[in-house]
């Protein structure tokens, strides 16, 4: 089974409007981070924004916001006011801190955002 | 701060050659991850290291692929004989804490493109 599912191979918004990419996981560890990292065309992954399992407050960093919904499994990425520069692949990310799992990171197959002027 | 460092960006060889990565840490990461990223999916962890021990092996086909990180610093990945399965980018990634810190965040290099002809 699928650890990490993102359902969207791609998204299109407007410039300074708001999208939101969908991100699904599962794990039976009550201890884990969720990760959402962007890759621009030249390769680099960028880290973006990070949740912890236990926190209870959504993680916001800047622009970007993680609507964490825990009972749901979900950490949908919110990105307010796109801009071009955000056009990128976007992956989200489980890091499980139990068993044999020893903090590695599982990705999902990412999203495209595109973003038009 | 300076970032994961990682050479070559980009290799071309034929199959059945032998190649190698270099991968440098940010300053005073204790743990090292080298990652596979096969084009269109996530990448898919191949080793890490805790310092200078391994601590995850488990996704690295040891029959071609070998790694090692002598002096718990910098690092290197091995190929040999390549296969064309293995065109993918390969990525080095380093982060501060211990493994069982839930808050553990990985920093990203700018990966190397391999092509196996």
């Amino acid at each position: 089974a699928q650890k990490i599912t993102q359902t969207q191979p791609g998204m299109f918004v407007q410039e300074k409007e708001a999208v939101t990419l969908d991100c699904t996981y599962d794990t039976s560890d009550p201890s884990y981070g969720l990760f959402w990292y962007k890759q621009p065309s030249s390769g680099e992954m960028i880290f973006l924004i990070y949740q912890g399992s236990y926190d209870q407050q959504n993680a916001t960093e800047g622009r970007y916001s993680l609507n964490f919904q825990k009972a749901r499994k979900s950490a949908n990425l919110v990105i307010s006011a796109s801009q071009l520069g955000d056009s990128a692949m976007y992956f989200c990310a489980m890091r499980e801190t139990g068993g044999t799992s020893y903090g590695k990171l599982t990705f999902g197959q990412g999203t495209i955002l595109t973003v038009h002027p | 701060e300076a970032g994961v460092a990682q050479s070559p960006r980009y290799k071309i060889i034929e199959k059945r050659q032998s190649v190698a990565f270099w991968c440098n840490p940010i300053s005073g990461h204790a743990t090292l991850y080298w990652y596979q990223q096969i084009l269109g999916q996530g990448p898919k962890l191949l080793i890490q290291f805790q310092n200078n021990g391994v601590v995850d092996d488990s996704q690295l086909p040891k029959d071609r692929f070998s790694a090692e990180r002598l002096k718990g610093v910098d690092s290197t990945l091995k190929i040999q004989p390549a296969k064309l399965e293995d065109s993918a980018v390969y990525l080095c990634a380093s982060s501060l804490e211990p493994l069982w810190g839930s808050t553990d965040t990985q920093y990203f290099g700018p990966g190397t493109r391999l092509t196996v002809l």
